[in-house]
């Protein structure tokens, strides 16, 4: 059965500071890999997909990720976050078999402090 | 572009009732999908639905039902409510394509009481 694992629950950073958080998924066939936020108080919000071509993919508000087919990996990045960034954040697949469901992770919520 | 919309917004129920709840998607998108989003359980996929017929189903009881009408809005139900269904029931369309990427509503909050 497809799931996907994120290895933070929480994370708390200062403005400028790196950001990264991974992204890990149980998936025997071929794969899309999504990146969503829900800022406070908002909808869900897609922040970037990978379906093929180069793993490394780049989304909104400076948020990349790569993926690592050999790991199952699907890691976001961004380089220095901003309080704005304050939010929850959901790495979902999609599979062959089923490709209208997401399975999404349990959810990142990262904190940015000033 | 005008974005998913989901009606009502917030919604109070008693135990043993039925609800219904309907989501209009992005104009051209024909696929909707529901799920529901609990801070224990997390985001679930509940059913996805296409020209007016399911496709994909998650693993729910089936108290919770949906359809989709000849314009792509879509409506689910919930029947003899329990408390466990408060939740936010956020529904999502696509256009089904390659990437199958799903774009996301402000959701339905439930709550039962």
């Amino acid at each position: 059965a497809q799931s996907v694992s994120q290895h933070n629950h929480h994370v708390i950073l200062s403005e400028a500071a790196s950001l990264e958080l991974g992204c890990n998924y149980s998936y025997g066939g071929t794969v899309n890999l999504f990146w969503y936020v829900q800022y406070p108080g908002q909808h869900l919000q897609l922040l970037l997909k990978y379906f093929s071509g180069d793993p490394l993919v780049k989304g909104i508000k400076g948020f990349e990720a790569e993926f690592i087919k050999s790991k199952f990996s699907f890691n976001l990045r961004k380089p220095s976050v901003q309080w704005s960034d304050t939010a929850e954040y959901f790495c979902a697949v999609n599979g062959r078999d089923s490709w209208g469901k997401l399975q999404f992770g349990a959810g990142t919520q990262v904190v940015v402090t000033p | 572009k005008a974005g998913v919309t989901q009606t009502p917004r917030y919604l109070i129920k008693t135990r043993g009732q039925q609800v219904t709840l309907s989501c209009s998607p992005i104009s051209g998108h024909r696929s909707v999908s529901w799920y529901q989003q609990t801070p224990g359980q997390g985001l679930q996929f509940l059913f996805e639905y296409f020209s007016e017929t399911q496709r994909n189903k998650g693993n729910f009881p089936g108290r919770f039902s949906g359809r989709q009408f000849s314009n792509s809005r879509s409506e689910m139900n919930v029947s003899t409510l329990e408390l466990g269904d408060s939740a936010l029931y956020l529904c999502a369309s696509s256009l089904r394509d390659r990437s199958y990427e799903q774009y996301f509503g402000p959701g339905t909050r439930l709550t039962v009481t």
